[in-house]
């Protein structure tokens, strides 16, 4: 079946504005994650949403980020104002019931660029 | 706090040499322990993992892992590299009984001919 997929694969913005990435994770997971990597850097944890759960909003840098999830479907993540430390790939990945011992399935991640 | 460290930004092995990429952690039991590749322009694809019973692990594309508590280590190895294991390896640990995978920095794998 299909993976995780996510879009857009690039974005470029001028700091300030805000965007929007979206993840389609693999039909079934309920588990869903949000990852940040900078360049040369691990990943680094944002946010995980399981089934109809409260989200685990613990590793968002600041309010300027949030993320929603439809269900157990689509998730976007919102960055507002962006700034120009927030260039970085950002990667979505998808489990089947969100337990540490589930193999995540990533994505391919979205560029961000903030000029 | 648990965490993950990958002693090599970057290594470089000929083709058909061996491979061994470090991984220590840091947890107060026995954790979850993953590695994932990430190849240029994909997403990370599990290699392999460990979560009990026999230390070492087998994993895709002839990957092997060996879990060593007293080291606290879990080095991935590969007995001949091949142009295509060119990529970025994350070592992970998962906390039992949560939902939080922690990853190291990654160690960047180049081959040569």
């Amino acid at each position: 079946g299909a993976g995780v997929s996510q879009s857009p694969s690039n974005k470029v913005t001028e700091k300030g504005k805000d965007v929007e990435l979206r993840c389609d994770p693999i039909s079934g997971h309920t588990a869903l994650y949000w990852y940040r990597q900078r360049l040369g850097q691990g990943l680094e944890f944002l946010i995980y949403f399981q089934g109809n759960s409260a989200p685990d909003k613990s590793g968002l840098p600041s309010d300027r980020f949030s993320a929603e999830r439809t269900g157990e479907s689509v998730s976007t993540l919102t960055i507002q104002r962006t700034q120009q430390e927030d260039s970085a790939v950002y990667l979505c990945a998808s489990s089947e019931d969100g337990g540490s011992r589930e193999t995540q399935y990533f994505g391919p991640g979205t560029r961000l660029l903030v000029l | 706090a648990q965490s993950v460290t990958q002693p090599d930004i970057h290594i470089t092995v000929s083709e058909g040499a061996s491979l061994e990429l470090r991984c220590n952690y840091s947890y107060g039991a026995t954790p979850y322990l993953f590695w994932y590749v990430q190849s240029p322009g994909q997403g990370l694809q599990l290699l392999l993992k460990y979560f009990s019973g026999d230390t070492l692990v087998q994993g895709i594309k002839g990957f092997e892992a060996e879990f060593k508590r007293s080291q606290s280590s879990f080095n991935l190895r590969k007995p001949s590299v091949h142009w295509s294991d060119a990529a970025e390896y994350f070592c992970a640990v998962g906390n039992t009984g949560g939902f939080k995978t922690i990853f190291g920095a990654g160690t960047r794998l180049f081959v040569k001919a």
